[in-house]
């Protein structure tokens, strides 16, 4: 089985633009997490969704959003980008809300110049 | 203060011998649950063992194993038999209290940078 896909693997961006990031989650997982993970530090969570609703955000600023689809896909969206953005972006499923191990895609690796 | 703490920034160990990486973790919530993952250079972080809070053994997964001291809030993990191939950054992780929301996610420490030495 396929794990988790994301996409696109790098992307470059300057300031002030938005970004778009991608999430196929492990087929049969109905939730999705998003972490941001700047060099140097441990993964920090962003966003969890569940049956396309939002279950949980993290402590992030309103430029930072996100939404899932019917098919449990995710996007994460960044607006007004700041260089300080600049990290790896993972993304996470699991098999339901109530499940406890999450499976981690391969990240988006975002640099904002 | 910090959730999870992991106390060691790099470590070395010899190939083929066990390592013992530290985490220790900060919790009121008598239900949570205790991860670790390793990530290797290209950046993907692969799940490795669990351990919830009311779990009475500590959990293995063939060479990793979970030493799990509850009262002493810690969360070691142990890796035997060392390969060249566990050389990683490796995380300990909680997620506190009920599924769900902010506290179903995880919090991670800081990560242990392993180099196994041939």
């Amino acid at each position: 089985d396929a794990g988790v896909t994301q996409s696109p693997t790098h992307l470059i961006k300057t300031r002030g633009q938005h970004v778009t990031l991608r999430c196929s989650p492990i087929s049969g997982h109905k939730s999705v997490s998003w972490y941001q993970q700047v060099l140097g530090q441990g993964p920090q969570f962003i966003f969890q969704y569940y049956e396309k609703e939002e279950r949980g955000r993290g402590n992030f600023p309103d430029r930072f959003s996100a939404r899932q689809f019917p098919n449990y896909s995710s996007e994460l969206n960044v607006n007004a980008l700041l260089l300080g953005d600049s990290a790896l972006y993972l993304c996470a499923s699991k098999q339901t809300l109530y499940t406890d191990t999450q499976y981690f895609g391969p990240g988006t690796r975002l640099t904002v110049l | 203060a910090q959730k999870i703490t992991q106390t060691q920034p790099g470590m070395f160990v010899q190939e083929k011998e066990a390592v013992t990486l530290d985490c220790t973790y900060d919790t009121s919530d008598p239900s949570y649950g205790l991860f670790w993952y390793k990530q290797p250079s290209s950046g993907e972080m692969i799940f490795l063992i669990y351990q919830g809070s009311y779990d009475q053994q500590n959990a293995t997964e063939g060479r990793y194993s979970l030493n799990f001291q509850k009262a002493r809030k810690s969360a070691n993990l142990v890796i035997s038999a060392s390969q060249l191939g566990d050389s990683a950054m490796y995380f300990c992780a909680m997620r506190e209290g009920n599924y769900g929301g902010s506290q179903g996610n995880l919090i991670f420490g800081k990560g242990t940078k392993l180099s196994v030495k041939p």
